[in-house]
């Protein structure tokens, strides 16, 4: 199995762009997280899907986020307009049962100028 | 808020000595999850113990479960230079997992 893939690994954009981030959870897991890692704040959950379906989103830090996951196969998390304070690493994770063990992807490092 | 808080945050051992790192946390849990990041790597799952468990071993981890005073600890045995890596305990509250602050382990050779 090819594990959680995320792209891309790297991303470098100036503050106001959009930014894409994607994610291909483990064939047959049916929970999909998204995670953000700083120094300062740790990490943290953004949002979790369970069968394709946004469970809790409370995680959002505010409307420039977005995801979708519009099939079992691919998630994506949207931040647009960027701004400088959304650097990080940007983490998913996928589930074959929730509540258990996670597998997470290698995650996307943004840096927004 | 964290709900999980590791410590000590950072802890430098030589190698073939034990580590022992502590998780405390706030809030009832159904299990809770040790994981471990290679700087720069995502996380890699090492262990779940349920909250109906005391002790886990698996290989040179060793986990403790107390849920009366909500705290667990991750004893590495015999370390090693690869062990080198931080650290994270993981709350499982309503399928979320919630983490904590990390314990940065250095094993030198």
């Amino acid at each position: 199995d090819a594990g959680v893939i995320q792209s891309p690994r790297h991303e470098v954009t100036e503050m106001g762009q959009e930014v894409t981030l994607r994610c291909k959870p483990i064939s047959g897991h049916n929970s999909l997280f998204w995670y953000r890692q700083t120094m300062m704040r740790g990490l943290e959950l953004l949002i979790y899907f369970n069968n394709n379906v946004p469970i809790d989103d409370s995680g959002m830090p505010e409307d420039r986020f977005s995801a979708k996951m519009p099939n079992a196969s691919f998630s994506t998390l949207k931040i647009q307009p960027s701004e400088p304070r959304d650097s990080a690493v940007y983490f998913c994770a996928s589930t074959r049962t929730r509540g258990e063990t996670q597998y997470f992807g290698p995650g996307t490092r943004l840096l927004v100028l | 808020s964290q709900q999980g808080e590791e410590d000590p945050q950072a802890l430098s051992i030589q190698e073939g000595e034990n580590a022992t790192m502590n998780c405390s946390y706030k809030t009832s849990i159904n299990n809770l999850q040790w994981y471990r990041q290679n700087s720069g790597r995502g996380l890699v799952h090492l262990i779940l113990i349920r909250s109906n468990e005391r002790e886990k071993h698996s290989g040179r981890l060793r986990v403790t479960l107390d849920t009366s005073k909500k705290s667990s600890s991750l004893l590495i045995t015999a370390s090693r230079a690869a062990d080198t890596a931080s650290y994270f305990c993981a709350t499982e509250i309503t399928d979320k997992l919630i983490f904590g602050t990390g314990t940065r382990l250095q094993v030198f050779p």
